[in-house]
């Protein structure tokens, strides 16, 4: 039973660049979420998903954009990006057919450099 | 609005030492309360937790009780071990509330 997959794994930007982070959830998830981890920080929630619609969203700008496809898996997409968007950026599944239980599966993380 | 707040890192311990990592929250309602760890390299994964007040949770021989007097949820283990090494998160999640998660505790366990 593969877990929660993201790619890449790394990548490096410059300033005013967009990037595209992927995440494929947990089998039998259907929510998604993802988070920024500065470096020495916690996990900062930036949105969540379901039924393929943005359903929650932390206090990140406009230019943080997601997508969820009809197979449950997301995108994150960040525009006009600066030095400090440098961060792990992660993704959480979860089943939706089940109470708020805060149980989140992550996966391991895209590390992203803008320079 | 809601938070977290744990005892700042590094910790460093030797093999079989007591561990307790501090962590208390802030509150409008009634939160359930995790701990999260990150092993080197991998994903954060939920180690346990507690949905009310004076619930314990506990996993691979560690222990948090759900302090809703004193707003405290500290993660204990009698005895850590070398594979125990890992960033430890306290989190909170409330209803209509994402997930809030302090800003971490490294530990290091020594042989």
């Amino acid at each position: 039973d593969a877990g929660v997959t993201q790619s890449p794994t790394h990548l490096i930007k410059t300033r005013g660049q967009q990037v595209t982070l992927r995440c494929s959830p947990k089998s039998g998830h259907d929510t998604v979420s993802w988070y920024q981890q500065a470096l020495g920080q916690g996990p900062q929630f930036i949105f969540q998903y379901y039924e393929e619609e943005e359903r929650q969203r932390g206090n990140f700008p406009d230019r943080f954009s997601g997508h969820q496809f009809p197979n449950y898996s997301s995108e994150l997409n960040v525009n006009a990006l600066w030095l400090g968007d440098s961060a792990l950026y992660l993704c959480a599944s979860e089943p939706r057919d089940r109470p708020k239980t805060g149980e989140l599966f992550f996966g391991e993380g895209s590390r992203l450099t803008v320079l | 609005g809601d938070s977290v707040t744990q005892m700042e890192g590094p910790v460093t311990l030797s093999e079989e030492a007591f561990l307790t990592i501090n962590c208390t929250y802030t509150a409008t309602g009634y939160p359930s309360l995790f701990w999260y760890v990150q092993y080197p390299g991998e994903g954060l994964q939920l180690l346990l937790k507690a949905t009310k007040a004076d619930d314990k949770g506990s996993n691979k021989g560690f222990e948090a009780t759900y302090r809703k007097e004193t707003t405290s949820f500290h993660l204990e283990k009698g005895s850590v071990q070398v594979s125990d090494s890992a960033v430890y998160f306290c989190a909170l999640i409330e209803e209509y509330v994402d997930m809030r998660f302090g800003a971490g505790t490294r530990l290091t366990v020594k042989p």
